[in-house]
């Protein structure tokens, strides 16, 4: 099975700071089709998760522009600009190029 | 829009069965992948089961974890998933989350609130 790994476990950051998340993948996340499925969800605290970005950097609808997936082959990064109260939580990332589909063990967003 | 309603989680004891459903409505049901993702307390995401369309024959995907215990229906004419859990482990102790996709987009796309359930003796 394709492993996740995200890091940091935990993220301290001052509102209105940037936050980075890290995704590597145990092996490349390339389709046979060419696209890539990795995607990033939010979990807000006594939520359901909830999907940000898919197909590595492109925004869900609704989701703000302060939200930036990149990455490629199995290295990806979630950017957070101008982080505000509602984005703490937990981010999972997640691939669907792979059967079995495997979720990272996820990052939480905290107030430093 | 798009509602996903979990239902039928409770406490049951190890090596007992539990049924849980899903509602689901504002998308064509019939045309989407089904899926069922948990969460044990306090831990990350577990993807359980997978059952695709009709033209696709109802094939259905399982983890390694639930494999020969779990198994994911659907009725299209009433706009449901299910999921019969049999032999019951305090492991599969978690919430259970039913996900719907978006064509081209992604396949957990919308997810309900879920439904607890809770295997203890």
């Amino acid at each position: 099975d394709v492993v996740l790994t995200q890091t940091p476990v935990a993220q301290p950051v001052t509102l209105g700071d940037q936050a980075s998340i890290s995704c590597r993948s145990s092996q490349s996340l390339v389709h046979s089709n060419g696209n890539t499925y990795l995607e990033w969800y939010l979990q807000k605290p006594g939520q359901s998760p909830q999907l940000l970005i898919y197909k590595v950097s492109n925004r869900f609808s609704g989701v703000p522009d302060r939200f930036i997936g990149s990455g490629s082959g199995s290295d990806f990064t979630l950017k957070i600009s101008r982080v505000e109260p509602e984005d703490l939580g937990v981010y999972y990332c997640f691939q669907a190029t792979h059967d079995p589909f495997t979720f990272g063990s996820g990052t939480k967003l905290e107030i430093k | 829009a798009v509602q996903l309603v979990e239902s039928g989680g409770g406490l049951v004891q190890p090596k007992e069965s539990l049924k849980i459903s899903c509602a689901a409505s504002g998308f064509t049901f019939s045309n989407a992948a089904m899926y069922w993702v948990r969460q044990a307390p306090g831990k990350g995401l577990e993807w359980v089961a997978r059952i695709r369309t009709k033209p696709n024959n109802y094939a259905t995907y399982y983890a390694d974890s639930v494999k020969g215990r779990f198994t994911i229906s659907r009725d299209d004419s009433k706009s449901m998933v299910y999921l019969q859990m049999d032999n019951l482990k305090t492991e599969d102790t978690a919430m259970y989350y039913c996900t719907a996709p978006i064509l081209r987009v992604s396949q957990f796309a919308y997810w309900g609130q879920g439904t607890l359930v809770t295997v203890s003796s």
